[in-house]
């Protein structure tokens, strides 16, 4: 089993639609959770990290379910912009730092 | 201003030729990690400082090396490249904090072995 397991997509979907993306880990010790964005041949950026609690920032909204294992995000009113691939990463606390281990990735399309 | 910074951002080696990527940091971060990351496949984490801590992934193969003589830079050597290792190789930083901590990322280095 992958450490951490997303969707590959594509996702194709209007400009306005709402997209949410899955992502479920293994490590159930791990501490840290983010969503990283990825576009066509450039390196990951950070999109947001991933609290308990559950976080929004603008129209992205993340969410934590320790529990299942489980993260998500949410996007709404989709711009092209948004056109990328959207990276989970947790991290596995290992000799005191984290070492980030990152998902395939779930490809999003926005089209016009 | 740029905070990882990788040279070169293209890299062009011929088979078997050892072959060496540079990263520095801006960021006096604890940790740097390489990753090496083929089309549309995840980061993969090849091995990661501490300090000068080194830890090596249990699969990296021994074709790859790494030094960091210093917190500011970090080389990944590739002794022989083959066909295979070419990839996009990905520098980053991070804190070693406990709590939710982002990593920066270089641009990469995209590496064709020909």
């Amino acid at each position: 089993r992958k450490e951490v397991e997303q969707d590959p997509g594509p996702f194709n979907v209007p400009e306005g639609a709402t997209v949410a993306f899955n992502c479920t880990y293994s490590n159930s010790a791990s501490q840290s959770f983010f969503w990283y964005r990825q576009d066509c041949r450039k390196e990951p950026k950070l999109l947001m990290s991933v609290y308990s609690s559950g976080n929004e920032d603008g129209r992205f909204t993340a969410q934590l379910n320790r529990a299942s294992q489980y993260i998500s995000l949410l996007i709404r009113d989709s711009k092209l912009s948004d056109s990328a691939t959207y990276l989970c990463v947790v991290t596995d606390l290992s000799g005191g730092y984290n070492k980030l281990i990152f998902g395939a990735g779930t490809r999003l399309a926005v089209h016009p | 201003d740029a905070m990882v910074i990788q040279n070169p951002r293209y890299q062009v080696t011929q088979f078997g030729k050892p072959v060496t990527l540079s990263c520095s940091q801006t960021l006096n971060h604890n940790v740097m990690y390489w990753y090496q990351q083929k089309s549309s496949q995840a980061p993969k984490l090849l091995f990661h400082y501490y300090d000068k801590d080194f830890n090596n992934e249990a699969d990296t193969p021994d074709n790859f090396q790494s030094r960091r003589p210093n917190t500011s830079f970090c080389f990944l050597d590739i002794r022989s490249p083959g066909l295979g290792d070419a990839a996009m190789y990905l520098c980053a930083t991070s804190r070693p904090r406990t709590g939710p901590t982002e990593a920066f990322f270089g641009q990469g280095t995209r590496l064709t072995v020909v």
